[in-house]
């Protein structure tokens, strides 16, 4: 059983240039997270989905976009990269009761731009 | 402002002794989750607290909800350093199906 698996684990990105963070769950989750963790900031809420077809901003959406067409994937998609996203970006999901365990985090893709 | 406080932001404590962790809240607490998190990994699920009073340990960590739901703390007796890294809390503040809302998270070193 995997989990929640992100890739890539590193990605160095130029400003300006784009790319998609993979998210995959093989749990059947309905609800799937996307946070960013800056030094020292904790993890903000970036989009989030209740279910394929459904998304939601949470408190920083600024910069990214997402889709949500399958039960197991929930790409981040990082349009005109810019030096503030640099961070460590985390992918979580969870049953559709908030259960005992509450979110199965993913082990993290940092990136930088430059 | 922040929804969620921790405290202390960073600890440093010798091998053997005790500490605690504070996580508190502006809003009611309906489940508080504890995480913790190693360098470059991501975050794993240490515990869950949902009744006020509520008190909860796995090996030599004992998690703690205090009775008005808006505080919990986290205790590690006789650290060790396997103890070492970011100790983070969740919470759910709105009930029902909103994101969770996590603290900014305390460093914690463990030193011989």
């Amino acid at each position: 059983n995997a989990g929640v698996t992100q890739t890539p684990k590193f990605r160095i990105l130029k400003i300006g240039q784009s790319m998609t963070l993979q998210c995959t769950q093989d749990m059947n989750h309905n609800y799937m997270y996307w946070y960013r963790q800056d030094p020292g900031m904790g993890l903000k809420l970036i989009y989030y989905s209740v279910g394929a077809g459904i998304t939601d901003k949470g408190e920083v959406p600024n910069g990214y976009n997402v889709s949500r067409s399958t039960t197991e994937d929930f790409p981040l998609r990082l349009e005109l990269a810019a030096p503030s996203q640099t961070s460590v970006y985390f992918c979580a999901s969870r049953d559709r009761h908030l259960d005992f365990y509450g979110y199965t985090f993913g082990s993290g893709t940092r990136l930088t731009v430059v | 402002s922040q929804e969620l406080e921790q405290s202390p932001q960073s600890l440093i404590v010798q091998e053997g002794k005790n500490l605690t962790i504070n996580c508190t809240s502006s809003k009611t607490l309906y489940g508080l989750y504890w995480y913790k998190q190693k360098y470059g990994e991501g975050l794993i699920f240490l515990m869950m607290l949902q009744k006020g009073g509520e008190e909860k340990s796995h090996e030599k960590i004992t998690a703690k909800l205090d009775e008005k739901k808006q505080q919990s703390s986290l205790h590690i007796t006789a650290s060790q350093p396997s103890h070492a890294g970011i100790y983070l809390c969740g919470a759910d503040i709105r009930s029902g199906n909103t994101p969770l809302v996590f603290g900014k998270g305390t460093r914690l070193s463990v030193i011989a």
